[in-house]
């Protein structure tokens, strides 16, 4: 059955220093987002890409963040200088088309800022 | 404003003892109810997604029902298996779709 994967599983950064997430999106889907959880609070949405753009921002997703699809299978979130705050589990999600609405989940990244 | 609310926020039940877990929403234009199941350091694994009221879906222990205002998640027998927490999500209308989370039942099964 086909999945959504993320790399690395756990990330431990210094805070000031450069992180980049990675997310392989089920095959054929177009609708990618990251969404990010910090413990003990819900699921929060942070972006959603298509069509090669940047599609909805969250207020969270300031300067600090961007997003890039490199290639045609991996789905990249870069936080470029990295705050305690940021530290959370991030998750990518896809979505196949425009009239499917089901989002299927990674197994995300714990990302620790020490 | 578009929000979910699920409740209880935790729930406690001995194996074999059935219960409902609940979820509230308000949105305009429901394009979707989605019930996920989460466990400790895991990304939510996709359960069930409902359209429209007096829709139902089950699979296995779970089953889940859907009105004009909210949605059930029912466990009968449950299992130790079972224990997780349960997320509710709607998708806010517009261009992206991007999901609205409630914040989740968490789920203990005791042997």
């Amino acid at each position: 059955e086909p999945e959504v994967t993320q790399t690395p599983s756990h990330q431990v950064t210094q805070m000031g220093q450069e992180v980049i997430l990675r997310c392989v999106p089920i095959s054929n889907h177009l609708y990618f987002y990251w969404y990010r959880q910090i413990l003990g609070q819900k699921v929060e949405f942070l972006v959603s890409f298509y069509n090669n753009e940047i599609s909805e921002k969250s207020e969270i997703f300031d300067d600090q963040f961007s997003v890039e699809r490199p290639d045609g299978s991996n789905f990249t979130l870069k936080i470029r200088s990295t705050k305690l705050e940021d530290s959370a589990m991030y998750f990518c999600a896809s979505r196949g088309g425009r009239a499917t609405y089901e989002q299927y989940f990674g197994p995300g990244t714990r990302l620790t800022v020490t | 404003e578009d929000q979910v609310t699920q409740s209880p926020e935790a729930l406690r039940l001995q194996e074999g003892e059935s219960s409902s877990l609940n979820c509230s929403y308000t949105v305009s234009g429901l394009r979707g109810l989605f019930w996920y199941r989460q466990d400790p350091g895991k990304g939510p694994e996709f359960l069930f997604t409902l359209y429209s009221a007096g829709e139902e879906k089950e699979k296995e222990r779970l089953k889940a029902t859907l009105t004009k205002k909210e949605s059930f998640l029912h466990i009968t027998a449950p299992k130790p298996e079972d224990s997780a927490t349960y997320l509710c999500a709607v998708p806010r209308p517009g261009a992206t779709n991007k999901l609205i989370f409630g914040t989740g039942t968490l789920l203990a099964v005791q042997p």
